[in-house]
């Protein structure tokens, strides 16, 4: 049970490219999310998506785009990069019993630098 | 918006002591509170859940207690050791989809 895995581990990009951060998780999880963490600002939802073909914005989508690929992989895309986008990025999945229990589990990250 | 604080941001403390490590959430309207742990560039643990209606949950040295009504939550640490060195993170389920985290703790237990 490898839990949720990320690819790559680190990137560096320059302004303007493009990159697609893969995420996948095999506890059969319905959720999925992406985060950013960045230094004296917590960890902020970018995206989640509840199932298979649907997404939602979180706090910070601007610059991101999705993709709930099947149930067990969810990508995050960056169209065009920029330096504002440099931050470490987090995929998490959960397991949901009722509306009171929904216990997030989290992949290693992705420290993107965009110079 | 739901805003989690947690203090202090810096422990240090001899290896053997017990400690408490404190969240604090602006609106008592949530569905759960999970403790994380997070070591140097590394993703997150996770430790604890407490549910809305429970009180406490223990795991091993770790207990955490929720008071919904007064916004608080601890996370009791017995017998601290070094490898318990980290940076610890509180996060509130409240409406939505996202957790909200706290800023965290970083601890450094000393031999």
């Amino acid at each position: 049970n490898a839990g949720v895995t990320q690819t790559p581990k680190f990137q560096v990009l320059k302004t303007g490219q493009s990159m697609t951060l893969q995420c996948a998780q095999d506890m059969n999880h319905n959720s999925m999310y992406w985060y950013r963490q960045d230094p004296g600002m917590g960890l902020r939802l970018i995206y989640y998506s509840a199932s298979e073909g649907t997404t939602d914005k979180g706090e910070v989508p601007n610059g991101y785009n999705v993709s709930r690929l099947n149930k067990r992989e969810f990508s995050l895309r960056l169209e065009s990069a920029a330096p504002s986008q440099t931050s470490v990025y987090f995929c998490a999945s959960s397991v949901e019993r009722g509306s009171s229990y929904n216990e997030q589990f989290f992949g290693p990250g992705t420290r993107l630098t965009v110079l | 918006k739901q805003e989690v604080t947690q203090i202090p941001a810096a422990l240090s403390v001899p290896e053997g002591e017990n400690l408490v490590l404190n969240c604090s959430f602006t609106d008592s309207a949530i569905y759960n509170l999970q403790w994380f742990r997070q070591d140097p560039g590394k993703g997150l643990t996770s430790l604890l859940l407490i549910q809305s209606s429970q009180r406490e949950q223990t795991s091993g040295r770790l207990n955490a207690s929720l008071d919904k009504s007064s916004g608080r939550s601890t996370l009791y640490i017995a017998a601290s050791q070094p490898g318990d060195s980290a940076t610890y993170l509180c996060a509130v389920k409240s409406s939505g989809y996202a957790l909200n985290f706290g800023k965290g703790t970083s601890l450094l237990v000393t031999p």
